[in-house]
């Protein structure tokens, strides 16, 4: 069973679409995350949710809307989509938000913004 | 605010060779110190970390590293790399409290493994 599940694995869509991602982990861990990868390799931390509440909020547009319906899933939102947008976004979770806390990741999508 | 470098953006070593991938930061305490691997088409996983103690930490799948607070280095190493070692290797370094906003992440190391 995987533990950090996110769908869809690739997304290609053009400029000014709406999109969402949707990630869930069956970890029971309480804190999830989005990070943001771009083509460099840099590994970027987006948002953060602990127990369903808004904890890291990193400058991110406000074009990014993170939902949380449950402690078990977190999704991400994306409005009217710009090719900066184009990276590899992962899901993550841990179980609580301590920074010793061990990260799992889910394994990504890939989204292309043409 | 905290920094790290991994100098090697492409590392290639023969099958069973050792191999050893530079990691240095800039912190101005002793900070915690992670090694994440990420394989092709997957998310990272966290090979190893170092919070206090013991320098030499031991992580998953043979690897280890060692804290050098002198060199501001956290060096992976591996006495015998496999092929499916062949991955993208990133350090972390994060101060000793707060969350994971506060996590920086290197550029990564790419190691190709050739027979």
């Amino acid at each position: 069973d995987t533990a950090v599940s996110q769908t869809p694995k690739y997304l290609v869509t053009q400029m000014g679409n709406d999109k969402s991602i949707k990630c869930e982990q069956n970890l029971g861990h309480d804190t999830m995350y989005w990070y943001k990868q771009d083509s460099k390799k840099f590994l970027k931390i987006m948002f953060s949710y602990n127990n369903k509440e808004l904890i890291i909020n990193e400058t991110v547009p406000n074009r990014f809307s993170p939902k949380s319906p449950d402690k078990a899933h977190l999704n991400l939102h994306i409005n009217s989509l710009e090719l900066g947008d184009s990276a590899v976004y992962f899901c993550a979770s841990s179980p609580g938000t301590a920074v010793n806390e061990k990260l799992f990741f889910g394994s990504g999508t890939q989204l292309s913004v043409l | 605010a905290q920094s790290v470098t991994q100098p090697d953006i492409h590392i290639t070593v023969s099958e069973g060779a050792s191999l050893e991938l530079r990691c240095n930061y800039s912190y101005g305490a002793t900070p915690y110190l992670f090694w994440y691997v990420q394989s092709p088409g997957q998310g990272l996983q966290l090979l190893l970390k170092y919070f206090s103690g013991d320098t030499l930490v031991q992580g998953i799948k043979g690897f280890e590293a060692e804290f050098k607070r002198s060199q501001s280095s956290f060096n992976l190493r591996k006495p015998s790399v496999h092929w499916s070692d062949a991955a993208e290797y990133f350090c972390a370094v994060a101060p000793n409290s707060g969350g994971y906003q506060k996590v920086t992440f290197g550029i990564g190391t790419k190691l190709q493994v050739i027979p």
